[in-house]
């Protein structure tokens, strides 16, 4: 599987702060780009998700910015919340894959009050 | 919707002996599942893709004789190590395969099942 690198490993914010997740893809069959949120204990939940057509994709205080040409997306968590303290995974799949997804190595967000 | 379940949430065992790890989806049919590993502060590694009525497909390193996975109908995958060493002690993590509300195919994660071999 070719290799999904995220940063930052950690990230420290404070609370009402924008948190910012980056992530570079190598393979270009990928279609369909989704981010988790995984807490200490539990299996991972998509929290959004983007497709290579659009360049960005909001969902309340979670945004998606893609850079096809770039071949990189991050996500941006506006207004953030003690709440969202947990590990961030982008990931990468295709559909002629089988929708395997190839994770990031993922980010340990913790939110300051 | 869209859950999935595993059981058991966690165990513990004694080397040498074989553990098996349920993965379900409850409200929805799934034809593929999928199985990953966890080491801690790790990122999410694939281990199999696991087909209904079909053997499963091994992602290299995975050695298949002694993670053995079946998926015997649309609602339910096992996972079972066998003759477990501590070595072996991971989360493991099963998804499956379903439409999301938007109509695209999405894997759909379970709780994850923390396996600790003494």
């Amino acid at each position: 599987q070719q290799q999904v690198k995220q940063s930052p490993q950690s990230l420290i914010v404070q609370k009402g702060g924008i948190s910012i997740i980056n992530c570079a893809y190598e393979n270009t069959a990928f279609d369909y780009f989704p981010w988790y949120q995984q807490f200490p204990g539990k299996g991972p939940a998509l929290l959004i998700a983007i497709r290579p057509d659009v360049s960005e994709k909001k969902e309340g205080r979670f945004t998606i910015s893609f850079n096809k040409s770039a071949k990189q997306f991050s996500l941006h968590i506006m207004d953030s919340q003690p709440g969202d303290s947990a590990t961030y995974f982008c990931a990468g799949s295709f559909t002629g894959g089988g929708n395997k997804l190839t994770f990031g190595t993922g980010t340990q967000l913790k939110v300051e009050l | 919707g869209a859950v999935v379940s595993q059981h058991p949430s966690w165990v513990i065992c004694k080397s040498g002996t074989s553990v098996k790890i349920e993965c379900r989806s409850l409200d929805f049919q799934a034809t593929t599942m999928f199985w990953y590993r966890q080491f801690p502060k790790q990122s999410l590694m694939l281990m199999a893709t696991s087909n209904e009525g079909s053997k499963a497909t091994y992602e290299q390193g995975v050695e298949k004789d002694k993670f053995l996975i079946n998926h015997a109908s649309l609602t339910l995958s096992t996972l079972t190590v066998t003759s477990a060493h501590p070595e072996d002690s991971s989360f493991y993590i099963c998804s499956a395969r379903g439409i999301s509300g938007l109509g695209y195919n999405e894997q759909f994660f379970g709780p994850g099942t923390r396996l600790t071999v003494l």
